[in-house]
C-alpha cells in the first residue's frame, strides 16, 4: 500500500516551453503533497506544500509563477515549471502523505527534466 | 537555521561489520527525525523514525538532544543494505522535511 506515482518519469524540452509533472497516490488519499528538487549529488530540497483544495505554500526562494502546484483533488498533484530554461533542469520529486498514517511521507519515483 | 549535517558522503565497509551513519541536526525547539533509505534504481523509502523508538532491518538510531545527534547504528552489514541514507528533520511538526545531503553506504563483500 501507500504508492505514489509520478509521470512522466522522464521529460525533455526545449527552452521557452512549460513542462507539466503528475504526482498520483495509487492507494490512498494524500490530504497533503510535497515537492522537491535534487540536483545531481545533492540533497532533496522542499519547493512547495500543497492540501487538496487549497493554495500550495512556498518555500523561501522558490518562485510561484515559475513553478505552478495545483492540488485539485486527493489523489493528484501537479507541478507546472513555466517557461522553462536550463538551469530549471533537474530531478523533481513528489511525495504524499495522508490516509492511515498522516506523518509519513510517501516518494514517488521522481521525474529527470532536462531543459535544452 | 534548522540544519541537518551528514558529514560523510560515502561510507565503505566490508560484510559483518559494524556501521554508524552519522547525523547532527540544529533545531531550537523538540525536533522530529527520520532516517530514509534510497536503493539503487528505487524510490526514496522510510526506515525508521526516532518516536518509534524501532529497529528496522537490523538499523537502530538514538536521539541524542545533547549532542544534537540521530546517527544510524547496524552491528552487523550485509551487502543488501548497500544504499543512499539520509537523515531528515521534521522542521516543526507539519511534516515539512529537512534532509541532509545523505551517505552512500556501500558493502563490500
Amino acid at each position: 500500500g501507500a504508492v505514489v506515482s509520478q509521470h512522466p518519469s522522464w521529460v525533455i524540452c526545449k527552452s521557452g516551453t512549460s513542462v507539466k509533472i503528475e504526482c498520483r497516490s495509487l492507494d490512498f488519499q494524500a490530504t497533503t503533497m510535497f515537492w522537491y528538487r535534487q540536483f545531481p549529488k545533492q540533497s532533496l530540497m522542499l519547493m512547495a506544500t500543497s492540501n487538496e483544495g487549497s493554495k500550495a505554500t512556498y518555500e523561501q526562494g522558490v518562485e510561484k509563477d515559475k513553478f505552478l502546484i495545483n492540488h485539485a483533488s486527493l489523489t493528484l498533484s501537479t507541478l507546472t515549471v513555466t517557461s522553462a530554461h536550463p538551469e530549471d533542469s533537474s530531478f523533481y520529486i513528489c511525495s504524499a502523505s495522508g490516509g492511515i498514517s498522516t506523518d509519513t511521507q510517501y516518494f514517488g519515483p521522481g521525474t529527470r527534466l532536462t531543459v535544452l | 537555521a534548522q540544519r541537518v549535517t551528514q558529514p560523510e558522503k560515502l561510507l565503505s565497509v566490508f560484510k559483518g561489520a559494524p556501521v554508524e551513519l552519522k547525523c547532527n541536526y540544529s533545531y531550537s525547539g523538540s525536533p522530529e527525525l527520520f532516517w530514509y533509505v534510497q536503493y539503487s534504481r528505487q524510490r526514496l523509502q522510510l526506515l525508521l523514525r526516532h518516536i518509534s523508538r524501532e529497529s528496522i532491518k537490523g538499523f537502530t538510531a538514538d536521539l541524542n538532544k545533547g549532542e544534537t545527534s540521530f546517527h544510524l547504528k547496524k552491528p552487523f552489514a550485509q551487502e543488501e543494505d548497500s544504499a543512499m541514507y539520509y537523515c531528515a528533520l521534521d522542521s516543526g511538526g507539519y511534516n515539512k522535511l529537512i534532509f541532509g545531503a545523505g551517505t552512500r553506504l556501500a558493502v563490500h563483500p
